[in-house]
Order: structure tokens, then sequence, then C-alpha cells
């Protein structure tokens, strides 16, 4: 079945780096882009950016430009999220989540297939 | 600055009644807008497309209307697995927001 497995929960210091992976199966990784999706602690759901995997192009919502970065491996069907110099702010669990599709037409930043969460911790 | 209201912030209704969740945009948005479910420990799931149309395998009690800049999702019926936190989002602006979310509890 179609599904999207992310790597386990991070535990980092202050100033330390973080890398997600996000590993999609049942589906062709390249058709779909694949978006990055944010929650704070009791806070919202807060949209962080998308990648398109045919190109590996990124694009970033405002406020997760320069420490955030998207990537992706075809060969392995997986995207990545790194982020880079943690702050205590970036606590969170982070999705990624498939851009819906009906056909050829991509209904953009909809999202249709989610991973089940990654849990980051800045402590020191 | 564009903005999506949700509300009311928490809704308490017992099983087998009729929930209405309301999601506002500042501006127009046409029928550019989804709804999740999201429950605690759980990945988001998404509901309803393009306004009102229902996503592959959400069952026909959850409905939604709305265009421009009020929308509204409907659960007719209440089931015990309805009671989540639900989601706005919209994808016509830059960057696609979503809104507070609704927290539908048990009465």
């Amino acid at each position: 079945q179609v599904q999207l497995v992310q790597s386990g929960s991070e535990l980092k210091r202050p100033g330390a780096s973080v890398t997600i992976s996000c590993k999609a199966s049942g589906y062709t990784f390249t058709t779909y882009s694949l978006n990055w999706v944010r929650q704070a602690p009791g806070q919202g759901l807060e949209w962080m950016g998308w990648i398109n995997i045919n190109t590996a192009n990124p694009s970033y919502a405002p406020g997760f430009t320069g420490r955030f970065v998207f990537s992706s491996d075809t060969s392995v069907s997986t995207a990545y999220l790194h982020i880079t110099n943690l702050e205590a702010d970036d606590s969170a669990i982070y999705y990624c989540a498939r851009t819906l599709r009906s056909g050829t037409y991509n209904y953009y930043y909809f999202m249709d297939v989610w991973g089940g969460g990654t849990s980051v911790t800045v402590s020191s | 600055e564009f903005v999506l209201t949700q509300s009311p912030a928490t809704l308490s209704l017992s099983p087998g009644e009729r929930a209405t969740l309301s999601c506002r945009a500042s501006q127009n948005i046409h029928r550019n807008l989804a709804w999740y479910q999201h429950k605690p420990g759980q990945a988001p799931r998404l509901l309803i497309y393009d306004a009102s149309n229902r996503a592959t395998g959400i069952p026909a009690r959850f409905s939604g209307s709305g265009s421009g800049t009020d929308f509204t999702l409907t659960i007719s019926s209440l089931d015990i697995e309805d009671f989540a936190v639900y989601y706005c989002q919209q994808r016509s602006k830059w960057p696609p927001l979503f809104g507070q979310g609704t927290k539908l509890e048990i009465k």
C-alpha cells in the first residue's frame, strides 16, 4: 500500500543539526511532489514547503529559509529534511506528506498521504 | 496580510449530533480549500479538497461547502471516531496556510 515512513525521534542540543528521512513505497516516487509540515507543541499545523521530486527543486515558506533544506534521493525513494543550527523553537513534530494528484493534475499543497511524523526535541 | 480563521475554537457535541465547522478567508480563495482531521499521535488525514470533494475513502457523513471567503465542513451524524482537531488549508495564496484548527470534543 501507499505509505510514507519517517525516521525516529531525535533529541538534539541547541546548535546541532538533524536530518529526518521520509521513505516512500507503493507508488512511483518521482511522480509526486512532497511537502513538509511542522507542528510545534500545543500548536497547529504549519506548512514548511515542498520539493519537486522529479527535478529535486525545493521551495520554502517564509520562516523556513536558510536553516531548513529539503532534498531527495530517487534511488532509495526517500526525501529528507535537514535542519541546521537547531534552536529550542525547532522542537516539534515534523511530517512529510505527498501532494494530492488526480490523473495528471497536481493539487499542489493539498496532501493526501502523510508520514507518521518525527518528533524533534531541542534541549540543552 | 492573508489569514484563515476557523470557528469555533472548540465544539462540544454528542455522538449522533450534527457538527458544523467554519473556515473564513480574509481574501477570495475561490474553491481552493481543503479540510483535514488530526488525532493525537496520528498523521493528519485529508477529508475534503477543492471545498467540496471528498478524498478517497472518506465517509459520506463528511461534506464540505462554500466558495470565495466562507467555507463549512459538516459532519452529518457524529461517530465516536470523529472527535479530533480539524484544520482547513488554502492553496490560493502563498504560502498555503492552515487555519488554527477547531477541536471537536465529546460533550
